[in-house]
């Protein structure tokens, strides 16, 4: 059954770094998605992706965030410059053309020091 | 916007005990709704969907009705399983991006 991957499944960087999620969607989906759960808390929209372009962000997805589908492939989300408050569990999802359903990746847990 | 409310745990339930997980929505129009569990250390898998008002969606045991006129979407099990521990989050899709709004979730403990 195809998946969602992502790697890698954790990264501990130091504030201020830059870091880069990677993302492998569902070969034959057409919609990707970011979204992120600081621990214990709600799971958070982050950004929409169509064709080669942002759909929707939401008030998260300041100017530190931004994302990416270099290949036919991948799908990545970086942050610039990380803060403290990046430190969160971030799931990449993807849908097919005329779905409803999101599939998940099994996330990836940023730790910021 | 749109929003969901979900029960809050922890609920911890014996086995074979019947499960019912409360979930409220506010939306405009007409949401998809859904259910996903996350089980320890894992991400989000889709449990089941409603789409229209009425629907029922099922998987696994668990089932939900999309009741428009409560705007509701109960997750009920009839007899719960050790292996059904996992944490559970309502949510619903919307609009041209179909964005998930998600609610808090439920961690669900079902004991031997």
């Amino acid at each position: 059954e195809p998946e969602v991957t992502q790697t890698p499944s954790h990264q501990v960087t130091q504030m201020g770094q830059e870091v880069i999620l990677r993302c492998v969607p569902i070969s034959n989906h057409l919609y990707f998605y970011w979204y992120r759960q600081i621990l214990g808390q709600k799971v958070e929209f982050l950004v929409s992706f169509y064709n080669n372009e942002i759909s929707e962000k939401s008030e998260i997805f300041d100017d530190q965030f931004s994302v990416e589908r270099p290949d036919g492939s991948n799908f990545t989300l970086k942050i610039r410059s990380t803060k403290l408050e990046d430190s969160a569990m971030y799931f990449c999802a993807s849908r097919g053309q005329g779905a409803r359903t999101q599939y998940f990746g099994p996330g990836t847990r940023l730790t910021v020091l | 916007g749109n929003s969901v409310t979900q029960m809050e745990g922890p609920v911890t339930l014996s086995e074979e005990a019947f499960l019912t997980i409360n979930c409220t929505y506010t939306a405009t129009g007409y949401p998809s709704l859904f259910w996903y569990v996350q089980y320890p250390g894992e991400g989000l898998q889709l449990l089941l969907k409603a789409t229209k008002a009425d629907d029922k969606g099922s998987n696994k045991g668990f089932e939900a009705t999309y009741r428009k006129e409560t705007t509701s979407f109960h997750l009920e099990k009839g007899s719960v399983q050790v292996s059904d521990s996992a944490v559970y989050f309502c949510a619903l899709s919307q609009g041209g991006s179909e964005k998930l709004v998600f609610g808090k979730g439920t961690k669900l403990t079902v004991n031997p």
